[in-house]
């Protein structure tokens, strides 16, 4: 099955800092979508982006399906912001999720 | 709020039990897919409906079974409990099932003791 592969895996900012996280996937893929998991376990949809980029707020998303990545960048940190980012490519079968970046934002 | 309703939040059993999680989609999706989030595993893909029938299977265990009924609510039956089946249990929904934005639900959360 694909393979996807998150970096870094854990990353501390101070607030108001900007953070760059990147998506790498091993096959062809119909879509992927960016997730945060807040520290109440909840699911967040980010991003639903099959190629291109798109903005909201002080997130964007860029993905470079003919290269097999895409990135998450969050602009001005704040601690809400705090928590796991997942990006999941989704292949004719299934919506395939990496391991994670674990996101700190300190005060 | 994504609008998939998982239930309940919050489960407690002992090993050997069998226990039963529900899903309803948000209105008009048609697909149904169940994940499990482990401390070990991170999010394993378990199994998708679409429209009553059974459309991918990932890692999902014999003692695991699953279903969609006709109003597409899902559930999902886990049965013969081992310690580590503990774990946050995901239900998603989306319009297609192959090319369109999926949601997730709150999550429920197994405690096998």
């Amino acid at each position: 099955g694909i393979q996807v592969e998150q970096s870094p895996p854990d990353l501390i900012l101070q607030e108001g800092a900007n953070s760059t996280l990147r998506c790498n996937f091993s096959d062809s893929v119909n879509n992927l979508q960016w997730f945060h998991q807040n520290p109440w376990g909840q699911l967040i949809n980010l991003f639903y982006i099959p190629s291109g980029t798109k903005q909201n707020g002080r997130l964007s998303a860029t993905t470079v399906a003919t290269e097999r990545y895409s990135l998450l960048y969050i602009s001005s940190s704040q601690t809400t912001d705090s928590g796991v980012y997942f990006c999941a490519p989704r292949t004719a079968r299934q919506l395939t999720f990496g391991s994670g970046t674990q996101l700190t934002v300190l005060p | 709020d994504s609008g998939v309703t998982q239930t309940p939040k919050h489960l407690i059993t002992a090993t050997g039990q069998r226990v039963t999680l529900r899903c309803s989609p948000r209105s008009g999706d048609l697909s149904v897919y169940w994940y499990q989030q482990s401390l070990d595993q991170g999010l394993q893909f378990l199994i998708q409906y679409y429209n009553g029938e059974e459309r991918a299977k990932g890692n999902i265990l014999e003692r695991f079974s699953a279903q969609q009924f006709p109003d597409l609510h899902s559930e999902l039956n886990l049965s013969s409990l081992e310690l580590g089946d503990s774990a946050l249990y995901f239900c998603a929904s989306s319009v297609d099932g192959a090319n369109t934005e999926a949601f997730f639900g709150q999550g429920t959360r197994l405690t096998v003791v």
